[in-house]
């Protein structure tokens, strides 16, 4: 069954570094979303992304963040100079059209120390 | 933005209980989800369910678009049903703060 798979599962980082967390989406999506969950709160929507671009973000989506579609299968978010208030889940998902079903990848795990 | 109500927020049960998880929408949405996080913290698909009733094994889901809610039913609880359960919607995929479910042993 096609999945959506992210990498790391865990990553640790000092404050003030990059992080680039990765995501297959499912081979034949379009439409690429990434979500933040700290710890023992809801899942929350950072951004959406279709046909190359940002289709909307949220107000925790700043300039600290940055998302890319650099080659056919991978969709990557970026985090620049972290925070310890970024320590969380990160999730990625994916749908085949807008307001469809959705898959989550199994998240990433980002500590910042 | 649209807002997405889960309660109870938190519910604990014996193994063998039935249980009623509800989901309110401040707004149409026509790609409602339920999910499951499981101790691992990965979200897993149960529904997808816009309207309609769907029933999986001891889990089934109604949605009533035109009220703008949807149920999730949990018949003879195991304790491996405990966790999170989830449901979200809207072209965003906005969740709401989600049942704690406990099943006692």
């Amino acid at each position: 069954e096609p999945e959506v798979t992210q990498t790391p599962s865990h990553q640790v980082t000092q404050m003030g570094q990059e992080v680039i967390l990765r995501c297959v989406p499912i081979s034949n999506h379009l439409y690429f979303y990434w979500y933040r969950q700290i710890l023992g709160q809801k899942v929350e929507f950072l951004v959406s992304f279709y046909n190359n671009e940002i289709s909307e973000k949220s107000e925790i989506f700043d300039d600290q963040f940055s998302v890319e579609r650099p080659d056919g299968s991978n969709f990557t978010l970026k985090i620049r100079s972290t925070k310890l208030e970024d320590s969380a889940m990160y999730f990625c998902a994916s749908t085949g059209r807008t307001n469809t079903e959705a898959f989550f990848g199994q998240g990433t795990r980002l500590t910042v120390v | 933005g649209i807002q997405v109500e889960q309660s109870p927020p938190d519910l604990i049960l014996q193994e063998g209980a039935n249980s009623t998880l509800r989901c309110n929408f401040s707004d149409s949405v026509n790609n409602l989800q339920w999910f499951h996080q499981n101790p691992w913290g990965q979200l897993i698909n149960l529904f997808y369910i816009p309207s309609g009733t769907k029933q999986n094994g001891r889990l089934s889901a109604t949605t009533v678009a035109t009220e703008r809610y949807s149920l999730l039913y949990i018949s003879s609880s195991q304790t491996t049903d405990s966790g999170v359960y989830f449901c979200a919607g809207d072209d965003k995929i906005i969740f709401g703060k989600g049942t704690r479910l406990h099943i006692l042993p």
